[in-house]
């Protein structure tokens, strides 16, 4: 059974940085073809993709946010890890991260979501 | 602004069949797979159809995807009011190096 559950701190001031922690299992990111990616979601607005790591280590970022984007992994405790710089209140959203399969050529599916985690971000 | 282009709404009586359009570019939907995924409000997406127009199990087969060209849709047939959700589309993009998602549609159950 695959499950995914972010941690983190619920409310972050301007200018500070977050660190999300993504703890999952039922699969493990040494397997060839898994991936973690995150994904926010302001609140009442659309999805937005943020960066991916997987099982080689590659990571990719959204190209507006990657000077403020740091991803990582810790295989042996099954944990990825996603660092926000410089937050803002427009950085307020509900944080997700979900699983991500590499088919035979690209990225593929998310097929399982965590539950997500809300930052606010407030002086 | 949404590389992929959805409409904001869709809407629909009880039975009938709704369709959503998903439409991007070549380095987006023109090249790679097309996925989609259903949010109930207040819940984490769920993956719908992946590859372009697979069902993953359990997901029922009034749902269904397809792709042509620079475009896709999402077509939910003998549409119920637990339907009702917002729909998204994404495909990776070659040119920017990521997923991109659409801006979602809103669907109604009249």
């Amino acid at each position: 059974q695959v499950t995914l559950r972010e941690s983190g701190p619920a409310l972050v001031k301007p200018t500070q940085t977050v660190t999300l922690t993504c703890t999952f299992s039922g699969f493990s990111l040494t397997t060839r073809g898994m991936c973690v990616s995150w994904i926010r979601q302001p609140p009442g607005k659309a999805l937005e993709w943020l960066a991916l790591i997987d099982w080689d280590g590659d990571k990719y970022y959204s190209k507006s946010l990657k000077t403020r984007l740091t991803v990582s992994k810790d295989t042996s405790k099954n944990q990825v890890v996603l660092r926000l710089t410089n937050m803002d209140p427009v950085d307020t959203a509900t944080y997700y991260c979900a699983r991500l399969k590499y088919g035979s050529v690209s990225y593929e599916e998310l097929d399982y979501w965590g539950q997500g985690i809300l930052v606010t971000v407030s002086s | 602004q949404s590389v992929l282009t959805q409409p904001p709404s869709a809407s629909g009586a009880p039975g009938q069949r709704v369709t959503i359009s998903c439409s991007g570019s070549s380095s987006n939907i023109g090249r790679n797979h097309v996925f989609w995924y259903q949010q109930v409000p207040g819940t984490a997406p769920k993956l719908l159809i992946y590859t372009n127009d697979q069902r993953p199990s359990g997901v029922p087969d009034r749902f269904s995807g397809s792709k042509s060209g620079t475009s896709a849709s999402l077509a939910i047939s003998g549409l119920r009011s637990g339907d009702e959700a917002d729909y998204y589309c994404t495909a990776w993009d070659d040119s920017l190096g990521g997923f991109v998602f659409g801006p979602g549609t809103n669907v109604g159950v009249l």
